[in-house]
């Protein structure tokens, strides 16, 4: 397992557009996490998932954002309807439940709205 | 607002030198803080933790120290060496709980030869 993987890497797409991210966590991590990232800001929660249940959304995660993670595996992240506002780096990680643990982040995809 | 900060956008550092890189938190109800180190069109990489139950933890180069009553929490580099050139994330969260990371901003550091 070579860690957290991110699909794709850049996105461009045209405002209206849907667009979707796969993450891949860390093959025994039960968590995962995805943070939205914008240029001179830290990464910003949007939610979580424990195996395939969302456990938490942040306020950042509008209605045109949507997350699963059916069989506690892999994560999609989709966004429909892009806004400009919306590009930005969209970070994915993982971690282990128990007690408290660092999450080890993805290469992260970069999404630009035209 | 801001539950973690990290008030110097950048920090340039000779080369063999001490970097300090600091970071000022308000929500007493984390225990447990993490930095991360971003190099560019990379994802952040864990760097070093350390637990409210300690006051230090040191790994190689790189030492945290953690002031409880003053809600601060520091990295140290020593020395620091231009590969250290990166963004530096301060992060903390609640344990017992959801464990979700609170980031700050960041603080890009420079290592000059």
């Amino acid at each position: 397992d070579t860690g957290v993987s991110q699909d794709p890497r850049h996105k461009i797409t045209k405002r209206g557009q849907n667009v979707t991210f796969r993450c891949d966590p860390i093959s025994e991590h039960n968590r995962l996490y995805w943070y939205r990232q914008t240029l001179g800001q830290g990464p910003e929660f949007l939610t979580y998932f424990q195996n395939e249940a969302q456990l938490e959304k942040s306020r950042l995660l509008s209605d045109r954002f949507s997350a699963e993670r059916p069989k506690g595996s892999f994560s999609t992240l989709e966004i429909q309807r892009t806004e400009q506002g919306d590009s930005a780096m969209y970070l994915c990680a993982s971690s282990l439940a128990i007690k408290s643990t660092e999450a080890f982040f993805g290469q992260g995809t970069r999404l630009t709205v035209v | 607002d801001q539950q973690v900060k990290q008030n110097s956008p950048s920090l340039s550092v000779q080369e063999g030198r001490i970097s300090i890189l600091n970071c000022d938190y308000t929500n007493s109800m984390f225990d447990y803080f993490l930095w991360y180190k971003k190099y560019p069109a990379e994802g952040p990489t864990f760097l070093i933790s350390i637990s409210s139950i300690k006051d230090k933890n040191e790994d190689g180069r790189f030492t945290v120290f953690l002031n409880k009553s003053a809600k601060h929490l520091s990295l140290h580099i020593v020395p620091s060496q231009p590969g250290d050139s990166a963004v530096y994330f301060c992060a903390a969260s609640v344990s017992g709980g959801s464990y979700i990371p609170t980031f700050g901003r960041g603080t890009s550091l420079i290592v000059h030869p």
